[in-house]
């Protein structure tokens, strides 16, 4: 059974660094073609894609906020990590992680999301 | 970035009706590319359509996917109480990956 499930903190302050970890079961990262992506949603607003990674270490960024975002991988522990510096209260928003499917490029399972609210 | 517009952003329906819904994107994309996700509140999205006409694994035909260019629909027809929920498109074929704003389907 394949399962996505995002881990990190609640509330953040302003201008600190966001860490955000991906759990993987049911499948392993280091199988080819697995890409896995981070998705966020604010509250009441539209999905936004931020990062992905694929099984090869290829990595890819929303070019809107490709400064602040790093994308990594942990395949022994079959995790994906985002970082994601200088946050403001407008990257308040509930995060989620999910996998892509390579043949046509949409997501087929998504974590349950984590919501992370920036406030000082 | 490829941008989708979904409308309307919002429709009123009873159970047991049909309903269109449609994505528009700001230029043309391959059918392949274009997958479509459901979303009940305080849950995660999940995949619908894939290749602008494929039903995902377990989704019911009376959810179907169709168009082509920049013009695409996703068709509900006879809406059960459990289909009142947000409708997602989603483009890949070009990077960013981008999402629609949505539509909401009420009662």
């Amino acid at each position: 059974q394949v399962t996505l499930k995002e881990s990190g903190p609640a509330l953040v302050k302003p201008t600190q660094t966001l860490t955000l970890t991906c759990s993987l079961s049911g499948f392993s990262f280091s199988t080819t073609g697995m890409r896995v992506s981070w998705i966020r949603q604010p509250p009441r607003k539209a999905l936004e894609w931020l990062a992905r990674i694929d099984w090869d270490d290829d990595k890819f960024y929303n070019p809107f906020l490709k400064t602040r975002l790093t994308i990594s991988k942990d395949t022994s522990k079959n995790q994906v990590v985002l970082t994601m510096t200088n946050m403001d209260p407008a990257d308040t928003a509930t995060y989620y992680c999910a996998r892509l499917v390579t043949d046509n490029y949409y997501f087929d399972y998504w974590g349950q999301g984590t919501l992370v609210t920036v406030s000082s | 970035e490829v941008v989708l517009t979904q409308s309307p952003g919002t429709l009123s329906l009873s159970p047991g009706e049909s309903v269109t819904l449609s994505c528009r994107a700001s230029e043309s994309i391959s059918r392949s590319y274009l997958a479509w996700y459901q979303q009940k509140p305080g849950q995660a999205p999940s995949l619908l359509i894939y290749a602008a006409s494929s039903r995902a694994t377990g989704i019911p035909d009376r959810f179907s996917g169709s168009g082509s260019g920049t013009d695409f629909t996703l068709t509900i027809s006879r809406l059960e109480p459990e289909d009142f929920a947000l409708y997602y498109c989603q483009q890949s074929n070009r990077s960013p990956l981008t999402f629609g704003g949505g539509t909401k389907v009420e009662i």
